[in-house]
């Protein structure tokens, strides 16, 4: 069974990096598959944000690529979220999961609980 | 970045079917058959039910059906049940931008 635990801090000040880290188990990153980072602010919906294989291959969101670097650390089976200059409007749930692209599909088919991550002083 | 349009809820008697309805435009939902759904009870982690418009995946019951036409896709539960009720989310690739919808709360009257 493949299972996704995010892992970092709950609380971050105004201007800070936030850090994330994603711990996969059950299903070896090196295998295959993207892996990607999500978010749901509150009352908001859904936002993609970044997008990693295996091999280091990276995509990021239009909207937040200046600020963000995913990176995968396939010894450790992790994947991780670097967030910059946090503001208020970064204040979400984030979530890792398992992207499926390619081979004419494209899902999400696991998802790890999330984690909620607090931008304030 | 411009969600997708869901309705922000719908409900229905045990038995029943509903429909939710997903709407993009011709970038996203429109021009690939790469639209998903998701299912979320509150504090868990969201269930993929469908995929690639469609598909369901092993397990997910097959009262949950998904379509789509032009820019709009939809979710249908068919013989809805107590434990249906829950937030619905639709998901399409985007060349640029991958947009989720806005989500939808399915109460079961």
């Amino acid at each position: 069974q493949v299972q996704l635990q995010e892992s970092g801090p709950g609380l971050v000040k105004p201007s800070e990096t936030v850090s994330l880290t994603c711990t996969v188990s059950g299903y070896s990153i090196s295998s295959g598959y993207f892996w990607v980072w999500i978010r749901q602010p509150p009352g908001k919906e859904l936002e993609w944000i970044a997008t990693i294989n295996h091999s280091g291959n990276t995509y990021y969101s239009p909207y937040l690529r200046s600020r963000v670097t995913i990176s995968v650390d396939t010894s450790n089976n992790q994947f991780s979220l670097q967030l910059r200059s946090v503001t208020a409007a970064d204040t979400a749930i984030y979530h890792c999961a398992r992207y499926m692209f390619g081979g004419g599909s494209c899902y999400f088919d696991y998802w790890g609980q999330g984690i909620p991550v607090t931008v304030s002083s | 970045q411009s969600a997708l349009t869901q309705p922000r809820s719908v409900s229905g008697s045990p038995g029943q079917s509903v429909t939710i309805s997903c709407t993009g435009t011709s970038s996203d939902v429109g021009g690939y058959n790469y639209v998903s759904w998701y299912q979320q009870h509150p504090d868990t982690a969201p269930k993929l039910m469908i995929y690639d418009v469609t598909k369901r995946p092993s397990g997910v019951p097959d009262r949950f059906s998904g379509s789509k036409s032009g820019n709009t896709a939809s979710l249908t539960i068919s013989g809805l049940q107590a434990e249906d009720e829950a937030d619905y989310f639709c998901f399409s690739y985007g060349p640029t931008y991958s947009p989720f919808g806005t989500g939808t709360k399915v109460t079961v009257l």
